[in-house]
């Protein structure tokens, strides 16, 4: 079945630093891919939307330009969070689909910021 | 925008008894639904969808019903196992654009 692998798992960084955060589809293309956010014992919430060569969109309330979302490729998408700060802890998790067929989601990365 | 409700928060059930969860939306184009179960700290699972053309759906254990006219979907869960306890999440989805519940923690009693 489908695969999106996710990297890293779980990430340390210190307040102020950028954090990249990648998904790769493994055996399908990811026409477009979702970025959530997880707080604990809370919904995962959409960030953004992109799709491959496009410019991502955003929900409201996510800064872009804190959350840069790359989607070069059709197997490759990253989030880098900027300048993190500790209220940016939280659980980040992608989801691929390819034209609209179902979701895979990646195993999720568990930022802490110190 | 989709807006999805999810009901109840937390659910509590013996082993052996059924669970219902409920869940509904706000935009009548929605015409995806799946079902998520989440175990602490990893991605979530699909377990079940449906679409806006079936009323029901069945697998083992595991049932969903969709009522298009009231907008809303139910997930229902039999015979429940200790292994069944997690966080479940609901989704409505159109045209790429998914928007999950804010889940139930389902805690089976052994």
């Amino acid at each position: 079945g489908a695969v999106v692998s996710q990297h890293p798992s779980r990430v340390i960084c210190k307040s102020g630093t950028s954090v990249k955060i990648e998904c790769r589809s493994l055996d399908f293309q990811a026409t477009t891919m979702f970025w959530y956010r997880q707080f604990p014992k809370q919904s995962l919430m959409l960030m953004a939307t992109s799709n491959e060569g496009s410019k991502a969109t955003y929900e409201q309330g996510v800064e872009k330009d804190k959350f840069l979302i790359n989607h070069a490729s059709l197997t490759l998408s990253t989030l880098t969070v900027t300048s993190a700060h500790p209220e940016d802890s939280s659980f980040y998790i992608c989801s691929a689909s390819f034209r609209g067929y179902g979701y895979t989601f990646g195993s999720g990365t568990r930022l802490t910021v110190v | 925008g989709e807006n999805v409700e999810q009901h109840p928060s937390t659910l509590s059930v013996q082993e052996g008894d059924s669970a219902v969860i409920k869940c509904t939306y706000s935009d009548s184009a929605s015409n995806y639904f799946p079902w998520y179960k989440q175990e602490l700290g990893k991605r979530p699972q699909l377990i079940i969808d449906i679409r806006s053309n079936v009323g029901e759906k069945k697998d083992q254990r595991i049932a969903v019903t969709l009522n298009k006219t009231a907008k809303h979907f139910s997930l229902h869960i039999t015979e429940t196992q200790p292994e069944d306890s997690a966080v479940y999440f609901c989704a409505a989805d159109y045209n790429n654009d998914m928007r999950f519940g804010a889940g139930t923690r389902l805690t089976v009693k052994p």
